[in-house]
């Protein structure tokens, strides 16, 4: 059984670029949440999605969106890129508000 | 507003020695609290939660957690610790019908041969 996997692994993107972080949930789960995890910080939530709609989303601005797809699949893209974008961005899945399991992450460098 | 404080930043023992992590949280109802941990360069992995009833809750990897509700805390305990336990520990809490968790800024754990 798969758990959550995230693509890709690292990206380097530089200022005002846009980017596409993609995550597939562990199987049988129907949640995904999104979380930046700064260097030397502990994750911060961005948003999370369920049934294909945001359900809740932290203190991010509006370049941070998101997307849910029927297959429970989820992508968060990134607008006008800044350098303080640079952080890991990792993927939880969840069967609703249960617990969430993380995937590695998806290194973003902006310079 | 909910929030986590992990106040040691990093933690050095021996192996073979005991360890406890504290964690420090603010919230006004029951939380449900959790461990992770994250080896460099991964995600996190659960080491255990606690949602109710036994205050004592068993993890993986020998690690337990004691939830004290007059104390607000969720200490992380493992009597014995191995070299493989060198990585970074994050405490975390969620609350009914939220659906976000907040983190505290994490523990490094060092382990001296």
């Amino acid at each position: 059984d798969a758990g959550v996997t995230q693509s890709p692994t690292h990206l380097i993107k530089t200022r005002g670029q846009q980017v596409t972080l993609r995550c597939s949930p562990k199987s049988g789960h129907d949640t995904v949440s999104w979380y930046q995890q700064a260097l030397g910080q502990g994750p911060q939530f961005i948003f999370q999605y369920y049934e294909e709609e945001e359900r809740q989303r932290g203190n991010f601005p509006d370049r941070f969106s998101g997307h849910q797809f029927p297959n429970y699949s989820s992508e968060l893209n990134v607008n006008a890129l800044l350098l303080g974008d640079s952080a890991l961005y990792l993927c939880a899945s969840s069967l609703e508000t249960d617990i969430q399991y993380f995937g590695a992450g998806t290194r973003l460098s902006v310079l | 507003a909910q929030s986590v404080t992990q106040p040691d930043i990093h933690i050095t023992v021996s192996e073979g020695a005991s360890l406890e992590l504290r964690c420090n949280y603010s919230y006004g109802a029951t939380p449900y609290l959790f461990w992770y941990v994250q080896s460099p360069g991964q995600g996190l992995q659960l080491l255990l939660k606690y949602f109710s009833g036994d205050t004592l809750v068993q993890g993986i990897k020998g690690f337990e957690a004691e939830f004290k509700r007059s104390q607000s805390s969720f200490n992380l305990r493992k009597p014995s610790v191995h070299w493989s336990d060198a990585a970074e520990y994050f405490c975390a809490v969620g609350t009914s019908g939220t659906y976000k968790y907040i983190f505290g800024t994490g523990t490094r754990l060092k382990v001296l041969a």
